[in-house]
């Protein structure tokens, strides 16, 4: 089946620092990748919409300087959180869709942010 | 407006045993419904996906059923496994090519 590759699983980092976390499909063409925040025992929360070649679409609330969202390929997405705070600490997943998009989601593994 | 509500929010069973969990959509227009297993500190992983067309669906031990009617969906599972416990969730589309719209899950905790 399709599959979604999502790096780094785990990753601990300092105040102020910016991270970066890929989201890749391997064996199918995405224009449309979605990224999500889940706190513990939380649902999933939409943070954005990544559209290939075109502005990522933010929901009410995320702030679109602080995670940075580029889709360069139909293949690649990345989400960068700059300047990184321990409040930003959470687990973050994407998602992506086929170029039919009325087909399943496939969901990355997930990365496990940790900001000390 | 839109909304996916799952019940039982929590859920302890013995191995071996059969459970159902609950997801009712305000969901509309309806394009599909899906139900994820999410393992702890995993992404989710499918389970099945229905259409406004199909009642019932299986994969393995794990049955979903949708009333388009009623809205309502359930996911049975038989035979549990202590591999079972996890977050189980509803996903529903409103229509193709749109964001999902996630139930909270339910959480499944499967105990010998």
């Amino acid at each position: 089946g399709a599959v979604v590759s999502q790096h780094p699983s785990r990753v601990i980092c300092k105040s102020g620092t910016s991270v970066k976390i890929e989201c890749r499909s391997l064996d199918f063409q995405a224009t449309t990748m979605f990224w999500y925040r889940q706190f513990p025992k939380k649902s999933l929360m939409l943070m954005a919409t990544s559209n290939e070649g075109s502005k990522a679409t933010y929901e009410q609330g995320v702030e679109k300087d602080k995670f940075l969202i580029n889709h360069a390929s139909l293949t690649l997405s990345t989400l960068t959180v700059t300047s990184a705070h321990p409040e930003d600490s959470s687990f973050y997943i994407c998602s992506a869709r086929d170029l039919h998009g009325n087909t399943e989601a496939f969901f990355g593994q997930g990365t496990r942010l940790t900001v000390v | 407006k839109n909304q996916v509500e799952q019940s039982p929010q929590s859920l302890i069973i013995l191995e071996g045993k059969n459970c159902t969990l609950q997801c009712n959509y305000t969901v509309s227009p309806f394009s599909n419904l899906r139900w994820y297993k999410q393992d702890t500190g995993r992404g989710p992983v499918s389970l099945t996906i229905m259409t406004f067309s199909e009642n019932t669906k299986s994969n393995g031990r794990y049955t979903a059923t949708l009333d388009a009617d009623t809205k309502q969906s359930s996911l049975h599972i038989t035979a549990s496994q202590l591999s079972d416990s996890a977050s189980y969730i509803c996903v529903v589309s409103a229509q193709a090519g749109t964001a999902l719209i996630f139930g909270k899950g339910t959480t499944l905790s499967v105990s010998s």
